[in-house]
């Protein structure tokens, strides 16, 4: 019973292509986030969303747009992917408390060539 | 501003070994910290969290931390290593309002049989 949930797993296009990752949690929290992990492992916010609402947008590429349908999803549409889109994205969710900590997707490995 | 550095990017043991990992984080208040763990190909799973009280926070596998506040730092240690330990970890601090969590560099743990 996966508590976030994100698909696919791996992710392989050309440049120029828009792609979509979607992600899913059953925990019943109220914040959403996509982080991007680069080859060296580096794990950077993209965006923080809180019931339903953008709360962080890390100075993100506009061709990155999320899209948060409930509080239980949070989607990642990519325009006009680009060599260095290339990363592994992680979806996660938390209850949103400063003193609580995160939970982590298995992560989509996106390669673009 | 708050953040964290994580004091070498590859550690190696030996099996059997006393496991030291070390993180140091600048807060202009009194930091909520977190240790998770990355094994190859997975998500980030939570070890331990330090949010108020005892400053000796013990975790799972065996793994503990203890906050300084004296030094700013939260480092994380295990006894003696296990093969299955090998993995990458990272320390973490929640900003005030728990929206944005920001992780240090990572250190790569090797365990030598």
């Amino acid at each position: 019973d996966t508590a976030v949930s994100q698909t696919p797993k791996y992710l392989v296009t050309q440049m120029g292509n828009d792609k979509s990752i979607k992600c899913e949690q059953n925990l019943g929290h109220d914040t959403m986030y996509w982080y991007k992990q680069d080859s060296k492992k580096f794990l950077k916010i993209m965006f923080s969303y809180n019931n339903k609402e953008l709360i962080i947008n890390e100075t993100v590429p506009n061709r990155f747009s999320p899209k948060s349908p409930d509080k239980a999803h949070l989607n990642l549409h990519i325009n006009s992917l680009e060599l260095g889109d290339s990363a592994v994205y992680f979806c996660a969710s938390s209850t949103g408390s400063p003193n609580t900590e995160a939970f982590f997707g298995q992560g989509t490995r996106l390669t673009v060539v | 501003a708050q953040s964290v550095t994580q004091l070498g990017s590859h550690v190696s043991v030996s099996e059997g070994a006393l496991v030291l990992l070390r993180c140091n984080y600048s807060s202009s208040v009194p930091p909520y910290l977190f240790w998770y763990v990355q094994y190859p190909n997975q998500g980030l799973q939570l070890l331990l969290k330090y949010t108020t009280g005892a400053t000796l926070v013990k975790g799972i596998n065996g793994f503990e931390a203890e906050f300084k506040k004296s030094e700013t730092s939260f480092h994380l240690t295990k006894p003696s290593a296990h093969m299955s330990d090998a993995a990458e970890y990272f320390c973490a601090v929640i900003l005030t309002g728990g929206f944005k969590t920001i992780f240090g560099a990572g250190t790569r743990l090797f365990v030598k049989a």
